[in-house]
């Protein structure tokens, strides 16, 4: 079955410092990696994603993810924080499912970013 | 142009009464999602609809769970008999399957069981 895990439940960081909010992946067969974020009382908002090319993404907002393939990896980083940036991100991977590609996303649990001034 | 649109943002209901949940998704796309978001639970898929296909109902969580979706556009979630753990933000996605899955969320319906 196909999981992710974030394992930080927050990162803080300080303004203009660079951040990684880290996401790992079990999947079956190639992965189909995503990249949300949620703002306060929002729905989710696409960062970015990895379906195949360049293991570096770059997506909205200046963020950026590195797909690694051996680690089975995908976090996100931007190199410069702002207190903007502070919202809950969320991992995600494209589910198999038996009946075939439902397109359907098996979401991690969430990283809380916190940039501070 | 219109993204993804729910309907109603929140609703509070008492335990035991139905609930409809409304979403219009973006003009053209296939694809619809329904997740649910709840506090220390994270995002749980529930059910999708593709074109004319079969929904995939795998992550109804229970038979008082239903949708339905008229005319390939807009999608009705539907909650009988509310209990307080159906409490969340109710989220729905819409996507192309030729953008790879790339899903485009409404703002949610959160909805509170008394």
């Amino acid at each position: 079955a196909q999981s992710v895990a974030q394992p930080e439940d927050q990162v803080n960081v300080a303004e203009g410092n660079p951040l990684t909010v880290k996401c790992t992946y079990s999947v079956s067969g190639n992965p189909y990696l995503f990249w949300y974020v949620q703002y306060p009382n929002r729905g989710l908002q696409f960062l970015l994603k990895y379906i195949t090319g360049d293991n570096l993404v770059k997506g909205s907002y200046g963020f950026e993810a590195e797909f690694n393939k051996s680690q089975t990896s995908f976090h996100l980083k931007k190199p410069s924080a702002l207190v903007s940036d502070s919202a809950l991100y969320f991992c995600a991977v494209r589910d198999y499912g038996g009946s075939g590609n439902t397109g359907k996303l098996i979401f991690g649990q969430g990283t809380t970013l916190q940039v501070k001034p | 142009g219109a993204g993804v649109s729910q309907s109603p943002s929140n609703k509070v209901t008492e335990k035991g009464k139905d609930v409809e949940l409304r979403c219009d998704p973006i003009s053209g796309h296939t694809a619809l999602y329904w997740y649910r978001q709840s506090l220390g639970q994270g995002l749980e898929f529930l059910i999708y609809f593709q074109g004319n296909s079969a929904p995939d109902k795998s992550g109804l969580p229970s038979d008082r769970f239903s949708a339905e979706r008229t005319g390939g556009s807009v999608s009705t979630l539907t909650i009988q008999r509310t209990q307080q753990e159906d409490s969340a933000v109710y989220l729905c996605a819409s996507s192309l399957v030729r953008d790879n899955y790339e899903q485009y969320f409404g703002p949610g319906t959160r909805l509170t069981v008394t």
